[in-house]
């Protein structure tokens, strides 16, 4: 049974718009999520996170956005580039859990058109 | 600082036959982690070690080991290899302590087992 679901496998996106990727969890004990971006041939790279106790946090181009009663959260890239095509995996850790323990979405592949 | 290392990249192996992967987590990090990635399943949690002891582990057959050194340098084995055991096997490292203030996990760039 998935507790991390990222439902859209793949998103196209024009270069300079928005980029909006969705990720839905089940389990309400899960206390701090991630986003990791991956390059084919490299292992997963770390962009954001966000606690619980928050709604949102920025970095830049990337903000992550949690709906806790809806159990979803979203990461927004504003503007896209073309060097923002990869897959995109959303994480997230249980409450009390260890920081090496991360519960994975399957990814969605971005590709930023020019 | 030097990113997570793990060797070798690529390996290729013959059913039943063992393997042995290696990872040098960041200067200064304790906690390492490994993490099958395979097409159907995703990333998919095996163990992670703290100090030289294993503190969690996945949904993984007893095939699959692992083991820390004092150096915080990890390896983990497959015996008795499958044919699905073909995948890409990740280490990561974190700085943090159980229940402690969230950290990120950083990720090396994989071993490719192909299991023929």
């Amino acid at each position: 049974d998935q507790q991390v679901k990222q439902n859209s496998p793949s998103l196209s996106v024009q270069e300079g718009r928005i980029s909006i990727l969705n990720c839905d969890y089940t389990n309400s004990m899960f206390d701090y999520f991630l986003w990791y971006k991956k390059y084919p041939a490299e292992g997963p790279t770390f962009l954001i996170s966000i606690s619980s106790i928050k709604d949102k946090n920025e970095d830049g181009r990337f903000t992550v956005f949690l709906n806790k009663s809806a159990k979803h959260l979203s990461l927004h890239i504003v503007p896209s580039q073309p060097g923002d095509s990869a897959v995109y995996f959303c994480a997230a850790k249980y409450y009390g859990g260890s920081q090496g323990n991360l519960i994975f979405g399957k990814g969605t592949k971005l590709s930023v058109k020019p | 600082k030097a990113g997570v290392t793990q060797t070798p990249r690529y390996l290729i192996k013959t059913r039943g036959q063992q393997v042995t992967l290696s990872c040098s987590p960041i200067s200064g990090h304790r906690s390492v982690s490994w993490y099958q990635q395979t097409p159907g399943q995703g990333l998919q949690f095996l163990f992670e070690y703290f100090s030289e002891t294993q503190r969690n582990k996945g949904n993984f057959p007893g095939r699959f080991s692992g083991r820390q050194f004092s150096n915080s340098r990890s390896e983990m084995n497959v015996s008795t290899l499958e044919l699905g055991d073909s995948a890409l096997y990740l280490c990561a490292s974190s700085s943090s302590k159980q229940g402690a203030n969230n950290s990120p996990l950083h990720f090396g760039n994989g071993t490719r087992l192909t299991v023929t």
